[in-house]
């Protein structure tokens, strides 16, 4: 299967500030969506980008098919931002998930 | 449906009994995925269901796991002779398609189903 690797694996910030989280992949892929796993557990999709850029509010997405990574940009974080971020990955019926980066921000 | 439903949210049971976990997507969604996340990890695959295809059981862990899809809708993730390793969060997602390259693949999840077993 993808190897996804997610870096970096832990982040604590202070509110307000900005953060660029990273997913490198194995092999080409034909599909890439960001998730945010909230503290609670529920997933939720943040983007669907197998390319190019996108953003939404104070969150931004950019993936570069070619050389195998996307990144993750949040700016003026909040506490609400908390909570793990998956990248995953896919080129067939599966979806292959990184391990994650748990990002905590603090008042 | 609004959103993914799974049940139970969460579920007690003795090691080697039997348990079943539900799932129901979103109305339309053709494609259903069951994952397992163990405690502070990442997704494991589990099974992929579309439309009337045969499911990918490839993500199955042993024999004691099976899957069935009614009516391309309801989903039931069954669990026989539990183990204490099978102790986790059983997430199930569906999708409008599985159009590969197609926004129509978007993921959404349920909440959930916490197993434990004792």
């Amino acid at each position: 299967g993808i190897q996804v690797e997610q870096s970096p694996p832990d982040l604590i910030l202070q509110e307000g500030a900005n953060s660029t989280l990273r997913c490198n992949f194995s092999d080409s892929v034909n599909n890439l969506q960001w998730f945010h796993q909230n503290p609670w557990g529920q997933l939720i999709n943040l983007f669907y980008i197998p390319s190019g850029t996108k953003q939404n509010g104070r969150l931004s997405a950019t993936t570069v098919a070619t050389e195998r990574y996307s990144l993750l940009y949040i700016s003026s974080s909040q506490t609400t931002d908390s909570g793990v971020y998956f990248c995953a990955v896919a080129t067939g019926n599966q979806f292959y998930f990184g391990t994650g980066t748990s990002l905590t921000v603090i008042p | 449906g609004a959103g993914v439903s799974q049940s139970p949210s969460n579920k007690v049971t003795e090691k080697g009994k039997d348990v079943e976990l539900r799932c129901d997507p979103i109305s339309g969604h053709t494609a259903l995925y069951w994952y397992r996340q163990s405690l502070g990890q990442g997704l494991e695959f589990l099974i992929y269901f579309q439309g009337n295809s045969a499911p990918d059981k490839s993500g199955l862990p042993s024999d004691r796991f099976s899957a069935e899809r009614t009516g391309g809708s309801v989903s039931t993730l069954t669990i026989q002779r539990t183990q204490q390793e099978d102790s986790a969060v059983y997430l199930c997602a569906s999708s409008l398609s599985s159009g590969w390259g197609s926004g129509a693949n978007v993921l959404t999840f349920g909440a959930g189903s916490r197993l434990t077993v004792l």
